[in-house]
């Protein structure tokens, strides 16, 4: 079974520019959540996505949004960036029968 | 969701126990407690987790006080590997997914 990839790896921006970060989800997996990790704090929720609808979010302006697909994979778009959405960006999957986030590796986002 | 404290960091010798505490004193009776540990540069990863009953894996044991107000996560035989940042996290089961973590505690495993 494929574990959950995360597309690209590193990313540089410039502010005012728009960015999409891709999620594959675990084989079987039916919900992705989006988690943004700024440099020394933990990971903060963004939203989630159960079976292509959004399931919950958090505290993240409108310019953040997401799209869930058919095959569970998943986009995070940012609009109109500002350097404090430099971060790392961070996708788990999980199924409904269980608990456990499995999470890729992540996206490094750097906007200048 | 409940909140909770972490110490921000701790050391420990390779081959000893790690015992890392987690207060969450505010926590309802069907909140559960989670961990998982990141390690540099990558994704968080699920250790264990439990509602008041203590738990064992292959990974780690969970022990919960009774009045469920603070929980220990032991490693056993710490490892290099382990060392990590490891997040305590309690939610609802099906809801703990939109917490955010907090800073977590640093793990240093020194040889």
């Amino acid at each position: 079974e494929t574990g959950v990839t995360q597309s690209p790896t590193h990313l540089i921006k410039t502010r005012g520019q728009q960015v999409t970060l891709r999620c594959s989800s675990q084989s079987g997996h039916n919900t992705v959540s989006w988690y943004q990790q700024a440099l020394g704090q933990g990971p903060q929720f963004i939203f989630q996505y159960y079976r292509e609808e959004e399931n919950g979010r958090g505290n993240f302006p409108p310019r953040f949004s997401g799209l869930q697909f058919p095959n569970y994979s998943s986009e995070l778009n940012v609009n109109a960036l500002e350097l404090d959405d430099s971060a790392l960006y961070l996708c788990a999957s999980s199924s409904g029968t269980d608990e456990k986030l499995f999470f890729g590796s992540g996206t490094q986002l750097s906007v200048l | 969701d409940a909140k909770t404290t972490q110490p921000p960091s701790m050391d420990c010798a390779e081959g000893r126990a790690a015992n890392l505490p987690c207060n969450h004193s505010t926590i309802s009776g069907n909140e559960y407690v989670y961990w998982y540990r990141q390690i540099h540069s990558q994704g968080p990863q699920y250790i264990i987790h439990g509602l008041k009953n203590n738990e064992t894996n292959e990974m780690a044991s969970l022990i919960i006080t009774e009045d469920r107000k603070s929980s220990t996560l032991i490693l056993p035989h710490a490892t290099l590997r382990d060392t990590a940042v490891y997040y305590c996290i309690v939610s609802f089961n099906g809801g703990y997914q939109k917490v955010t973590f907090g800073i977590g505690t640093k793990l240093q495993v020194i040889p």
